[in-house]
């Protein structure tokens, strides 16, 4: 299948600054990136939708101004959390889509943990 | 509420037993598909059934469609200690967003 890449794969960071969280397909061109946050224990939850060239889709209740998304390019979309807080402390999943017949297929990236200290 | 809901939230079996986990979800659907997370791990997709599909297998998966319920199931066959994950079950809500269940626990003792 096709390979999703998120780097990092863990980031720890101090209070009120911003982190950067980069999703990559490596092997085809992504027309739909989605993020996901999981917090422990716990099912994953649609923060957004981005399709490369146009702004995000965000789920209800995320806000847009914390967790900026940008879809550059058909290969890479960025999950950028602004002046994070502990509370943003989570497992933040991508994935990507192309098309495969008359199915989307979601190929999902291996996550990156942050912790906000 | 974005998720489903998955049943039983967690399970523990010998290793060689059968494990039934239980998924039911709230839109019409074009495919249902389920997947599974190793502790701190990304996703592996596992298998997907499309609305018009009754059952499907895939090795010692078996996986089952009632769209009239609204609800599949993933049954793991002669389960191992390496089974051992969470088991997500995730729709596509009759669009485009993925939308996952609250998923269950396995714990296959060896």
């Amino acid at each position: 299948g096709a390979v999703v890449s998120q780097h990092p794969s863990r980031v720890i960071c101090k209070s009120g600054t911003s982190v950067k969280i980069e999703c990559r397909s490596l092997d085809f061109q992504a027309t739909t990136m989605f993020w996901y946050r999981q917090f422990p224990k716990k099912s994953l939850m649609l923060m957004a939708t981005s399709n490369e060239g146009s702004k995000a889709t965000y789920e209800q209740g995320v806000e847009k101004d914390k967790f900026l998304i940008n879809h550059a390019s058909l290969t890479l979309s960025t999950l950028t959390v602004t002046s994070a807080h502990p509370e943003d402390s989570s497992f933040y999943i991508c994935s990507a889509t192309g098309t495969s017949g008359r199915i989307n297929e979601q190929f999902f990236g291996p996550g990156t943990r942050l912790t906000v200290l | 509420s974005q998720q489903g809901e998955e049943d039983p939230q967690a399970l523990s079996i010998q290793e060689g037993e059968n494990a039934t986990m239980n998924c039911s979800y709230k839109t019409s659907i074009n495919n249902l598909q389920w997947y599974r997370q190793n502790s701190g791990r990304g996703l592996v997709h596992l298998i997907l059934i499309r609305s018009n599909e009754r059952e499907k297998h895939s090795g010692r998966l078996r996986v089952t469609l009632d769209t009239s319920k609204k609800s599949s199931s993933l049954l793991i066959t002669a389960s191992r200690a390496a089974d051992t994950a969470s088991y997500f079950c995730a729709t596509d809500g009759g669009g485009f967003k993925t939308i996952f269940g609250a998923g269950t626990r396995l714990f296959v003792k060896a």
